[in-house]
């Protein structure tokens, strides 16, 4: 199975900050990467798909780059209804595997 | 509205079964596949395996193949997912999710979630 990690486990960041998240496949995943939101007693929400496709209705604050086995989801301007838990996923093989995730809270 | 609606949460002794059930509603239900994922308590994601209705053959995780059954209703706009022989380590909550895209799969819209607490 493909291995997914991500850094930081964590963060906090200030109102208006651009923060940074990685993902790292154990393989080359070309561009099956996806980026999920989730907030604590909710389900997961899917933000990014394929490395840089916004999901619709997400903000526009929302990036993502990458190809191969690194991958960035980015923030441009942390807000605080980004305060949540973020996994990447990959879709490379139909085995599917998430990162541990990384969580954003406000400084 | 695109919605996954999950059964209620559930206490099970461990060596006993469960089956956990996922209605659609407002979504395309039978040429998507329907895939279920677990999460344990202050845990990661994790997929168990997934169904195309209108197909009704599942695929598995490896970890779980032994002990898991996931079906399919097109009547009713249902996916099961079944578990056998629970132990304390299957405490999680239980999601479906539709499976879409190919080849960039993947999970949009989500149930709401099932606990499912394995205990003695």
């Amino acid at each position: 199975d493909i291995q997914m990690t991500q850094s930081p486990s964590s963060l906090s960041a200030s109102l208006g900050d651009r923060v940074t998240i990685s993902c790292r496949a154990s393989q080359d995943i070309s561009k099956f990467l996806n980026w999920y939101q989730q907030k604590p007693g909710k389900a997961p929400k899917l933000i990014m798909y394929a490395t840089s496709s916004l999901q619709s209705g997400v903000p526009s604050r929302f990036s993502g780059n990458g190809s191969g086995t690194d991958f960035t989801l980015i923030i441009s301007s942390l807000q605080p209804d980004d305060c949540a838990t973020y996994f990447c996923q990959q879709s490379y093989t139909t085995i599917f595997t998430f990162g541990p995730g990384t969580k954003v809270d406000l400084k | 509205q695109e919605l996954l609606v999950q059964s209620g949460s559930e206490v099970r002794k461990p060596g006993s079964s469960m089956k956990v059930s996922c209605q659609a509603s407002g979504v395309s239900f039978s040429t998507y596949a329907i895939a279920w994922l677990r999460q344990a308590p202050g845990q990661g994601l994790e997929w168990i395996g997934g169904i195309i209705p209108i197909f009704g053959t599942a695929n598995y995780a490896q970890k779980l193949q032994d002990r898991v059954t996931i079906t399919a209703d097109e009547s009713v706009s249902s996916a099961y997912l079944e578990l056998s022989n629970l132990r304390p380590e299957d405490t999680a909550v239980y999601y479906c999710a539709r499976q879409i895209g190919g080849p960039a799969y993947r999970f949009d819209p989500w149930g709401q979630g099932t606990l499912i607490t394995v205990s003695s």
